[in-house]
């Protein structure tokens, strides 16, 4: 998983509640990607980020928000968690293999909004 | 608006056999092309990428070819074992804009004995 871990692997949580997922990198790699995954959908990009304190927008960042205040650690936050975030996110990081910047993605987390 | 689709949405062949995954693509213009193999319960894990440029690229038992004037690619599997069994995503790369991939949604493959 180049070195890739996320926390929690699982979770349940209550509308309304405020949730944080965490990725850690032990590489150094300047580029960290938020993803989430539902079924009939391909992986969707969240938040991304470029260094630190340096973040932008995906596709579907509405009521996520995300830090980066260390090179290892990209945070994920959701606010006030609704059962539409249901979900499992990936963490990614952006590498350079030969020629290409290749995405390595971690394990993921299985977040269950209720 | 960019979109990849793949297909079959799954398929199931025996241990053995050879398969053809297929991807569409309205992405333009883009840079690269990848595919992924996702087990399940676990992240993805790049199975090969090809530039624009490229027309084949092959990682063991997996072959991907690319047809850039029709935006199709596909991905062949030879001698399926039970371990192929997985979900295998066709990924592309807008040019200038690397951070953004767009994902399809996947062929969900079984291989039985």
């Amino acid at each position: 998983d180049a070195g890739i871990t996320q926390s929690p692997r699982h979770k349940v949580t209550e509308t309304g509640t405020p949730v944080t997922l965490r990725c850690h990198q032990t590489e150094n790699h300047r580029y960290m990607y938020w993803y989430r995954q539902d079924p009939g959908h391909g992986l969707r990009l969240i938040h991304y980020s470029y260094g630190v304190k340096d973040t932008d927008k995906g596709e579907v960042s509405d009521g996520y928000s995300v830090s980066r205040s260390k090179t290892e650690d990209f945070l994920l936050t959701l606010e006030s968690a609704t059962s539409s975030q249901t979900s499992v996110y990936f963490c990614a990081i952006s590498a350079t293999q030969g020629a290409y910047n290749e995405q390595f993605f971690g394990p993921g987390t299985r977040l269950t909004v209720l | 608006k960019n979109q990849v689709e793949q297909s079959p949405q799954s398929l199931i062949i025996l241990e053995g056999k050879n398969c053809t995954l297929q991807c569409n693509y309205t992405v333009s213009p883009f840079s690269n092309l990848r595919w992924y193999k996702q087990d399940t319960g676990r992240g993805p894990v790049s199975l090969t990428i090809m530039t624009f440029s490229e027309n084949t690229k092959s990682n063991g038992r997996y072959t991907a070819t690319l047809d850039a004037d029709t935006k199709q690619s596909s991905l062949h599997i030879t001698a399926s074992q039970l371990s192929d069994s997985a979900s295998y995503i066709c990924v592309v790369s807008p040019m200038g804009d690397g951070n953004k991939l767009v994902f399809g949604a996947g062929t969900i493959l079984r291989v039985k004995s």
